[in-house]
């Protein structure tokens, strides 16, 4: 069955611009989760979504939010983008509220801030 | 808070093993994780510890547990240049947001 896919893969955006990233789950799949991996910090947790509410959130200002839709879908959206946003954002499912923790993985979108 | 640690580079010759150690803070973590994650590629898993085990095998991998000292390895036996990529071990936070805590991952580079 078809992975986990994340659009786009690569944007350049200026400061102060918005950005939305999408990412379709594993089918069947009902928990999505977010991360941001950059070479300093590593990989830091966003949020994770599961029907369609926000279950945890991690250290990160209110610029950084997310959503997701009944059909499992989420999107992320990053306002007011600073150059310290720059970052492979990394989309992950699971079957469920992160239980045994077991997540598939997408390629990312690598945002690049100029 | 939690913080998983794990040394940044490790650098073997093919045929031989390779150890990738890590610690962890959280003694409430419930599974530990080892993830892969080749260049330009998502994460990808590659085996689990319950906190209960101390040790589990797979096929050329090894994952063994220390939850005295809050200590993970990854044995890789017989390392092949396919397994050049970058290793993250994480564990679940034990706390009620029960996301996973990645430590910064080790380059391991397999030499001809």
């Amino acid at each position: 069955k078809a992975g986990v896919t994340q659009t786009p893969r690569y944007l350049i955006k200026t400061r102060g611009q918005q950005v939305t990233l999408s990412c379709s789950p594993i089918s069947g799949h009902r928990s999505v989760s977010w991360y941001q991996q950059t070479p300093g910090q590593g990989l830091q947790f966003l949020f994770e979504y599961f029907s369609e509410t926000q279950r945890n959130k991690g250290n990160f200002p209110g610029r950084f939010s997310g959503r997701q839709f009944s059909n499992s879908r989420s999107e992320m959206n990053v306002s007011t983008l600073e150059l310290g946003d720059s970052a492979l954002y990394l989309c992950a499912s699971s079957l469920d509220h992160i239980n045994t923790g077991e997540l598939f993985f997408g390629e990312g979108s690598r945002l690049t801030v100029l | 808070g939690e913080d998983v640690e794990q040394s940044l580079f490790l650098s073997v010759r093919e045929g031989d093993s390779s150890v990738i150690n890590c610690t962890y803070t959280d003694s409430s973590s419930t599974y530990l994780y080892w993830y892969k994650q080749e260049p330009g590629a998502g994460l990808q898993l590659l085996t689990y510890i319950f906190s209960n085990m101390d040790m589990k095998q797979d096929q050329r991998l090894t994952v063994l547990l220390n939850k005295k000292d809050k200590h993970l390895s990854l044995r890789i036996a017989d390392t092949q240049t396919g397994d050049s990529a970058i290793y993250f071990c994480a564990e679940k936070d034990g706390g009620s947001q029960g996301n996973l805590i990645f430590g910064k991952g080790t380059k391991l580079s397999v030499k001809p």
